[in-house]
């Protein structure tokens, strides 16, 4: 299940299973949106990016889905695996802009 | 080989001292950024430079001054350290509108 509150966002799923990691975002002017994993000690990892003139984008095992209506942004991955166990950071920003503002984290848990 | 590289990766120091922190990317990007990461995750944007010229500055104490030798250096110098400076600190580079690409982070830890 997940879990909000003061404490980093967790979400803990079964191996095997699928995991959808959700993030609100903030600034309606945004038109590029990027998936983060951070593993322990090491510095956040690009997974997957999109544009806002898309509203969904596959990768290998990941799909990242774009909602603008109500300014979401979803991050699904399949057959969840022990490596993906990390924190996933959604980020925003604008293409001409060098500003990048990143969601608060979610931890995600795999357990074997 | 590191596409971005910081050093050192940990620093322990007294309160007060003045440290730096420096870091190189590889890479080609024309933009590089500050970023800390608190005890609860969260990545807060410091400063971002693009080709040697600061473009952001959020509100970060003038303790913290960052130096751009070129744009493949982005150093952070911080002046006074105090008990709240402690966290990651973490580099990155990116060619505006792609994708950040981080370096391993410097754990700061102000005795």
């Amino acid at each position: 299940g997940e879990s909000v509150g003061l404490h980093l966002p967790t979400l803990s799923v079964q191996e095997g299973d699928n995991s959808i990691i959700n993030c609100a975002y903030s600034n309606s002017a945004s038109d590029y949106f990027i998936w983060y994993k951070q593993e322990s000690g090491k510095g956040p990892q690009f997974i997957i990016d999109i544009r806002s003139n898309m509203d969904k984008r596959q990768g290998q095992r990941v799909t990242v889905l774009l909602n603008k209506t109500v300014k979401h942004l979803s991050l699904q991955i399949a057959a969840t695996q022990p490596g993906d166990s990390a924190v996933y950071f959604c980020a925003e920003t604008t293409t001409s802009y060098d500003k990048v503002i990143f969601g608060p984290g979610t931890s995600l848990s795999v357990i074997p | 080989d590191t596409a971005v590289s910081q050093t050192p990766k940990y620093l322990v120091t007294q309160m007060g001292n003045d440290k730096s922190i420096k870091c190189e990317q590889n890479l080609g990007h024309d933009t590089m950024y500050w970023y800390k990461q608190d005890s609860k995750k969260f990545l807060k944007i410091m400063f971002s430079y693009n080709n040697k010229e600061l473009i952001i500055n959020e509100t970060v104490p003038n303790r913290f001054s960052p130096k751009s030798p070129d744009k493949a250096h982005l150093n952070l110098h911080i002046n006074s350290l105090e008990l709240g400076d402690s966290a990651v600190y973490f580099c990155a580079s990116s060619q505006v509108g792609y994708p950040l690409f981080f370096g391993p982070g410097t754990r700061l830890t102000v005795l």
